[in-house]
């Protein structure tokens, strides 16, 4: 299997454009997670999924955040306007079952000017 | 909340040093605990895992153990090598919550 695929692996762009970040998880898996990860906080969760239904979106900062999952092999987190202080590297993550271990895509480092 | 806490880095060291970072969790239940590393520009990976008391898990050299008196996961290694050089994580799951919680990380750079 080729892994949690994440694209674009780097974006840069300015303040007020919308952002969208694409995820396909490892096939057959059925938990998705999205990361975001900066020096100030770590890494903090932003939203999972579970059979494509979004279970627990505590995480999502503001409304500029959403997220989707219209099927079973593909996610996307959109930023729309993005800001400065989003830029980060967004990680996506994927699991089977509820105990399985949790395999990360590379990251989307994100740079809003 | 249910968190994890580990040692602040960055740590340096050469090679063939002994290595101990330590991890201490809270938690209201009975947590499983991981340790995941990050290697220059990639994702995070699993190293080891403990799901009850007194395991201990291993991989790649490094050891950790569950200590529940303790409430601890500190991670070792007994000689590091130049390509042990990544972040370290540390982090917990309760079975009834199907979320990791990390800690902050921890910067470890192994000089030759």
């Amino acid at each position: 299997d080729a892994g949690v695929i994440q694209s674009p692996r780097h974006e840069v762009t300015e303040m007020g454009q919308e952002v969208t970040l694409r995820c396909k998880p490892i096939s057959g898996h059925d938990y998705l997670f999205w990361y975001r990860q900066t020096m100030m906080r770590g890494l903090e969760l932003l939203i999972y999924f579970n059979n494509n239904v979004p279970i627990d979106d505590s995480g999502m900062p503001e409304d500029r955040f959403s997220a989707k999952m219209p099927n079973a092999s593909f996610s996307t987190l959109k930023i729309q306007p993005s800001e400065p202080r989003d830029s980060a590297v967004y990680f996506c993550a994927s699991r089977q079952g509820s105990a399985g271990e949790l395999f990360f895509g590379e990251g989307s480092r994100l740079t809003v000017l | 909340g249910d968190s994890v806490t580990q040692m602040e880095g960055p740590v340096t060291l050469s090679e063939e040093a002994f290595l101990t970072i330590n991890c201490t969790y809270t938690a209201t239940g009975y947590p499983s605990l991981f340790w995941y590393v990050q290697y220059p520009g990639e994702g995070l990976q699993l190293l080891l895992k403990a799901t009850k008391a007194d395991d201990k898990g291993s991989n790649k050299g490094f050891e950790a153990t569950y200590r529940k008196e303790t409430t601890s996961f500190h991670l070792e290694k007994g000689s590091v090598q130049v390509s042990d050089s990544a972040v370290y994580f540390c982090a917990l799951s309760l079975s009834n919550d199907y979320k990791l919680s990390f800690g902050a990380g921890t910067t470890v750079t192994v000089r030759a």
